[in-house]
C-alpha cells in the first residue's frame, strides 16, 4: 500500500495561472479531504467529500474547486491563483473503525505551493 | 473558523525529559486526536481518544480525554532526539463527516 499520495511536491504559480494538484489513496477509504497548513495556524480544511461524486465545503473554500470522479482520487484546483494561496496543501483520507463509527483520517506528505 | 489552543507554542527540552503539553476548546469534542508532523512530512496519527476522561497509552506517549470534552493533554516520557517535530492536537464530532478541527501546534526540540 502506497497509503495517501500527492503529486505535485512542489510547484511555482505566477499570480492568476492555474493548476490542479492530485491526491490518489489505495486504501478504498470513503472520505478524503483536502487541507492548507500555513505557519502558526494548524490545518485548515479547504473542502472534503464524503463519497465518489460528492464534494462539499469545508472552512477555508474561496478560490478553490475539487472533483472526485473516482473513489481514489480527489483533485484540487486553483482557477486563479493568487499569492495568498501560497501554502502547504495536504490531502487526508479516512474510513469508520468497526464497532465506534469514529473515522480516523492519514494524510499525503504536502504539496508546497508558491505564488509569485 | 475555529481552532484549538494548544499551549505551550514551542519548548525546547534535554533528552531523558519528560514532556507535557495541552489542548483545550471552547466547544465540545467526542473525540480527540493527536497527530505528529516531521518536518516536511503530512502529520501522522499517535493516539485517539473516544470517551471523556479516558487515559491511552502508546508507547512512551499517554494522553488523556477531560472530563469536560473540552480539553485533551499528551505527555511524552523520557524523550529522545526523534521526538523532535511539531505535535497537533484535532477535535472530531462524528456526523460531521469526521472533520477534524486542528489546533495550533506545539514544536518540539530536543537537545542532547
Amino acid at each position: 500500500n502506497a497509503g495517501v499520495t500527492q503529486t505535485p511536491k512542489f510547484r511555482v504559480l505566477k499570480t492568476g495561472q492555474s493548476m490542479t494538484l492530485l491526491c490518489a489513496q489505495d486504501m478504498n477509504h470513503e472520505y478524503m479531504y483536502w487541507y492548507r497548513q500555513d505557519p502558526g495556524m494548524g490545518l485548515r480544511l479547504i473542502h472534503y467529500s464524503v463519497g465518489e461524486g460528492t464534494t462539499a465545503k469545508g472552512e477555508v473554500p474561496d478560490g478553490y474547486n475539487v472533483s472526485r470522479l473516482k473513489k481514489q482520487n480527489f483533485l484540487l484546483g486553483l482557477e486563479s491563483a493568487a499569492p495568498s494561496q501560497t501554502s502547504v496543501y495536504f490531502c487526508a483520507s479516512s474510513y469508520s473503525i468497526s464497532g465506534t463509527g469514529v473515522l480516523e483520517q492519514y494524510f499525503g506528505p504536502g504539496t508546497r505551493l508558491t505564488v509569485t | 473558523g475555529q481552532q484549538l489552543n494548544q499551549s505551550p507554542q514551542s519548548m525546547f527540552i534535554q533528552e531523558g525529559e519528560d514532556v507535557s503539553m495541552n489542548c483545550t476548546s471552547s466547544s465540545i469534542f467526542n473525540t480527540w486526536l493527536w497527530y505528529k508532523q516531521d518536518p516536511g512530512e503530512g502529520p501522522v496519527l499517535l493516539i485517539a481518544l473516544y470517551k471523556a476522561g479516558e487515559l491511552t497509552s502508546n508507547g512512551r506517549l499517554t494522553a488523556q480525554f477531560g472530563i469536560t470534552r473540552k480539553d485533551s493533554f499528551l505527555n511524552i516520557s523520557a524523550s529522545i532526539p526523534s521526538d523532535v517535530g511539531i505535535y497537533f492536537c484535532a477535535g472530531l464530532n462524528t456526523g460531521t463527516a469526521s472533520k477534524l478541527t486542528f489546533g495550533t501546534g506545539t514544536r518540539l526540540q530536543v537537545t542532547l
